[in-house]
């Protein structure tokens, strides 16, 4: 009965290397939201979709695509990896965009570019 | 832009010590504050929020929050830490559907 599910657990990739992180939530939840944790356990929104639609676009490079099949889904493409990619990437989700929502966490996908 | 920050980079306490950690917030307006424990190898999981009304906020395991508007701050407290509460806490404060968190603080309690 996972709330926020994400896979693969841990990803070990080279650089130039194009890796997907696939998440899913079963909470009937409308928003969901991608974060990155660095080294410095520092946590950062990349984005958020509502419904399907992209509401929330950090300053992210553009290797990083996030697709939403259905609001249950939210993905994540990085193209062409770096070194610097190395980090815990976060899904959460959350009822509504809404600024009172509580968002809840998947249990994070350990990326390292080697 | 609203920031967060947390000044307390690494606490360390023995059990049964009380627990003070700091947060405070930089936006003047409404806002929506949540602190949130990410356990080892584990994800983040809510301990409590704040929104409106009682500035004291009780949350899980009996940690609790206090609200204080004139010091822009929201800090975690529990009366007796355990050793089971080790663990990374973060403070985090919604604005506009996003969370900005601060930058956690490191909590390991010695048995």
């Amino acid at each position: 009965d996972t709330a926020v599910s994400q896979t693969p657990k841990y990803l070990v990739t080279q650089m130039g290397n194009d890796k997907s992180i696939k998440c899913e939530q079963n909470l009937g939840h409308d928003t969901m939201y991608w974060y990155k944790q660095d080294s410095k356990k520092f946590l950062k929104i990349m984005f958020s979709y509502n419904n399907k639609e992209l509401i929330i676009n950090e300053t992210v490079p553009n290797r990083f695509s996030p697709k939403s099949p259905d609001k249950a889904h939210l993905n994540l493409h990085i193209n062409s990896l770096e070194l610097g990619d190395s980090a815990v990437y976060f899904c959460a989700s959350s009822p509504s965009s809404g600024r009172r929502d509580t968002q809840y966490f998947g249990p994070g996908t350990r990326l390292t570019v080697l | 832009a609203q920031s967060v920050s947390q000044h307390n980079h690494h606490v360390i306490l023995s059990e049964a010590a009380s627990l003070e950690l700091g947060c405070n917030y930089s936006y003047g307006g409404t806002v929506n504050l949540f602190w949130y424990v990410q356990y080892p190898g584990q994800h983040l999981q809510l301990l409590l929020k704040y929104f409106s009304g009682d500035p004291l906020v009780k949350g899980i395991k009996g940690f609790e929050a206090e609200f204080i508007k004139s010091k822009f701050s929201f800090n975690l407290r529990k009366p007796s830490v355990q050793w089971s509460d080790t663990a990374e806490y973060f403070c985090a404060a919604n604005q506009g559907g996003k969370l900005i968190f601060g930058q956690g603080t490191e909590l390991s309690v010695k048995p």
